[in-house]
C-alpha cells in the first residue's frame, strides 16, 4: 500500500519552530480526523505524541501541534530543543486498504 | 504502569516460521485493541496487523497476507504473531502497539520491540 508523503528531512536553529507535512488522499488523512504523530529517537520505540490530528496526549510537551488543510496534515514543534532532534511519522486511518497508513518518516535535525 | 513486552525473535532462514508474543501489564488488556508494525533497518515504520478485543476483527497488510497470523490470549494477557514463510525482506524490529482510546489508529504504547532477522 502506498504510504503517506512526509519530508524526508527538516531542520531548525533552538528556539525556532519547524513544521513537518504529511500528505495522502481523501481516503485516509482528507477523509477521516484519525491522524496521529510519532516521535522516534535513535534506537527507541516510537511515542505518540498527536492523535485526532490536534489532541496531545497527557505528558506531551504543548510545544507540540497538529492541525490539518483537506489531504494534508501537519506537525509543529515550536521553541526547537536540541531533545527534538528524532524521526518523526504520522499515520492515518485508510479505507484504501486495510485500517492503518504510515507516512515515510521525517528526520528532524537541530542545528 | 503499561507495559508491552515484545519476544520471541531471532535468525530464521528464508520459508522459516517464527511466533512472536507481547505481554501486557499495567492495563485491562481486553479492553484495548492492539497492532503488530514493524521497522526495518534503516527503514519507516510499517503497520502489519490489527486485532479486535474478541479477535472477531482482524486486519492484515497485504505484505504480510496470508503469511503471518495475529491472534491474542486475553486470559494470558498475551498478542502473539506466527510468521511463516518468511522472507529476507521480513528483516526487522517487530513491535506490538496498543491502539489508544481514539476511533482511529492512536497507538499510544508500544514494547521495545523484537529483532527478527531472515537470513540463511
Amino acid at each position: 500500500q502506498s504510504a503517506l508523503t512526509q519530508p524526508a528531512s527538516v531542520s531548525g536553529s533552538p528556539g525556532q519552530s519547524i513544521t513537518i507535512s504529511c500528505t495522502g488522499t481523501s481516503s485516509d488523512v482528507g477523509g477521516y480526523n484519525y491522524v496521529s504523530w510519532y516521535q522516534q529517537h535513535p534506537g527507541k520505540a516510537p511515542k505518540l505524541i498527536i492523535y485526532d490530528v490536534t489532541k496531545r496526549p497527557s505528558g506531551v510537551s504543548n510545544r507540540f501541534s497538529g492541525s490539518k488543510s483537506g489531504n494534508t496534515a501537519s506537525l509543529t514543534i515550536s521553541g526547537l530543543q536540541a531533545e527534538d532532534e528524532a524521526d518523526y511519522y504520522c499515520n492515518s486511518y485508510t479505507t484504501s486498504t486495510t485500517y492503518v497508513v504510515f507516512g515515510g518518516g521525517t528526520k528532524l535535525t537541530v542545528l | 504502569e503499561v507495559q508491552l513486552v515484545d519476544s520471541g525473535g531471532g535468525l530464521i532462514q528464508p520459508g522459516g516460521s517464527l511466533r512472536l508474543s507481547c505481554v501486557a501489564s499495567g492495563f485491562t488488556f481486553r479492553t484495548y485493541t492492539m497492532n503488530w508494525v514493524r521497522q526495518a533497518p534503516g527503514k519507516g515504520l510499517e503497520w502489519l496487523s490489527y486485532i479486535s478485543t474478541s479477535s472477531n476483527t482482524i486486519y492484515y497488510a497485504d505484505s504480510v497476507k496470508g503469511r503471518f497470523t495475529i491472534s491474542r490470549d486475553n486470559a494470558k494477557n498475551s498478542l502473539y504473531l506466527q510468521m511463516n514463510s518468511l522472507r529476507a525482506e521480513d528483516t526487522a524490529v517487530y513491535y506490538c502497539a496498543r491502539d489508544g482510546n481514539s476511533y482511529g489508529p492512536d497507538f499510544d504504547y508500544w514494547g521495545q520491540g523484537t529483532l527478527v532477522t531472515v537470513s540463511s
